[in-house]
């Protein structure tokens, strides 16, 4: 079955200093990974999809087979960057599979 | 632009009684979704239903149902509320492929007392 880890909860870093946001998978095939964020009192939004190769708000996502991952990065973290952020993954099934999440909160 | 809209923001409820989330959708998705979101648990499916009247358990179904009688809307049924069933609750839905991803609506906030 397939699985996604993101193994901080919680992520402090100054304003200014870059980011990265770690999410792991496992899955056998090709899969289509996402970043979703949730500011605060807010909804849960797609940030952005590997397979558009998007920058939004300055951050990007690679897709790397070899290590199974796809971690977010921000060259310079905003204070309005603060938020939960969740990876997901879709294997093919209807539903895509979420890890548990980090909170990242920068610092001014 | 509301494209996901949960009918309550925040609800109370007491212990015992049946609780109805009602969450409806404009984009003509087949798929729709009902997760739970806690702390340090992230998101956790309840059920989903790939079209009308159809629907499959997710990870956590217990104490639980569902009901999807029009495309539009996907309702999740507490049968008899019980304090652990305190949570964030969230609907989501999608196209069949999950190319685009979901799009949330904003949550309703459970309290049971």
């Amino acid at each position: 079955a397939q699985r996604v880890t993101q193994p901080e909860k919680l992520l402090s870093v100054f304003k200014g200093a870059p980011v990265e946001l770690k999410c792991n998978y496992s899955y056998s095939g090709s899969p289509e990974l996402f970043w979703y964020v949730q500011y605060s009192r807010q909804r849960l939004q797609l940030l952005l999809r590997h397979i558009s190769r998007e920058s939004i708000k300055g951050f990007t996502a690679d897709l790397n087979k070899g290590e199974t991952s796809f971690h977010l990065k921000k060259p310079f973290a905003q204070e309005e960057d603060s938020a939960m952020y969740y990876c997901a993954l879709w294997a093919g099934s209807y539903q895509l599979t979420f890890g548990k999440g980090t909170k990242l909160s920068v610092i001014p | 632009d509301v494209k996901v809209t949960q009918s309550s923001r925040y609800l109370v409820k007491r212990t015992g009684e049946k609780v109805f989330l009602e969450c409806v959708q404009d984009m003509d998705h087949e798929n729709m979704f009902w997760y739970r979101q806690d702390p340090g648990l992230g998101l956790r499916l309840i059920y989903f239903s790939y079209d009308v009247k159809m629907k499959e358990k997710g990870d956590i179904p217990e104490g639980y149902s569902v009901s999807r009688e029009k495309k539009e809307r996907f309702s999740l049924i507490l049968e008899s509320a019980s304090t652990n069933q305190t949570s964030m609750y969230l609907c989501a839905s999608s196209w069949q492929g999950q190319i685009y991803g979901y799009t949330f609506g904003s949550g309703t906030r459970l309290t049971v007392v």
